[in-house]
């Protein structure tokens, strides 16, 4: 079967670095995606892997291991608007999307 | 405003009721797709379309149909609605459905509806 891993919550502090892991096992791979939701609204999108390596986006970074199975992101230099979900989401050989549970992540002042 | 609109914002229903759930984008997108999110769980693919005149069935399609009759709109029909489909439905577009940056979807509001 098909399976998205990442942990349910973690907490921070405004200021710090946090690293958000993912791991998969999915039928093929056509790529990797990182989502942020906050509470009460829709997804939105934040980066997209598919070659090994690191992606940096501004205060964000994605990271892609194709042979681990294996990805995380980073968020760097925490603000309490930073407060949210963070969905990991594997492209599969079908083209469909296969999505992780999300992971909480709170922001402590 | 480019993007993705759903009606209704909220619904309550009663059991056993036929209800649609509405969704239009104006991206001119080729793919899109209905999801549903439960607590808990990561999103769950319902249906997809991957251009006008074609769609596809997902992870979780008893009880529910579409159609796409046209690029932008894609409906989401519950013919006989039952309390366990009762969730916040997502209507997202990609570009292309076929591999690569362009699959990158994108979610319209939501839709939180809740069946008695």
């Amino acid at each position: 079967g098909q399976n998205i891993d990442q942990p349910t919550e973690m907490t921070a502090t405004e200021g710090a670095i946090v690293q958000i892991n993912c791991t998969y096992q999915t039928s093929g791979f056509n790529g990797l995606f990182w989502y942020q939701q906050h509470a009460g609204e829709a997804p939105t999108f934040l980066s997209y892997n598919v070659l090994d390596g690191l992606e940096e986006k501004g205060r964000f970074s994605s990271f892609l291991s194709r042979s681990k199975g294996y990805s995380y992101l980073l968020l760097k230099e925490l603000q309490m608007k930073d407060s949210a979900s963070y969905l990991c989401a594997v492209l599969d050989s079908n083209y469909q999307l296969i999505w992780g549970a999300g992971t909480k992540l709170i922001i402590k002042p | 405003i480019a993007g993705i609109t759903q009606a209704p914002t909220s619904q309550i229903l009663a059991a056993g009721r036929r209800m649609t759930l509405r969704c239009t984008q104006d991206m001119r997108h080729n793919a899109m797709y209905w999801y549903r999110q439960d607590l808990g769980l990561g999103l769950r693919l319902i249906h997809y379309s991957n251009t006008a005149g074609t769609t596809g069935k997902g992870e979780v399609p008893d009880g529910y149909s579409v159609s796409r009759a046209n690029t932008d709109d894609f409906p989401l029909t519950l013919a006989s609605a039952v309390p366990s489909q009762t969730s916040v439905y997502f209507c997202a577009s990609s570009e292309a459905a076929s591999g690569g940056a362009t699959d990158t979807q994108y979610f319209g509001p939501g839709t939180r509806l809740t069946v008695l």
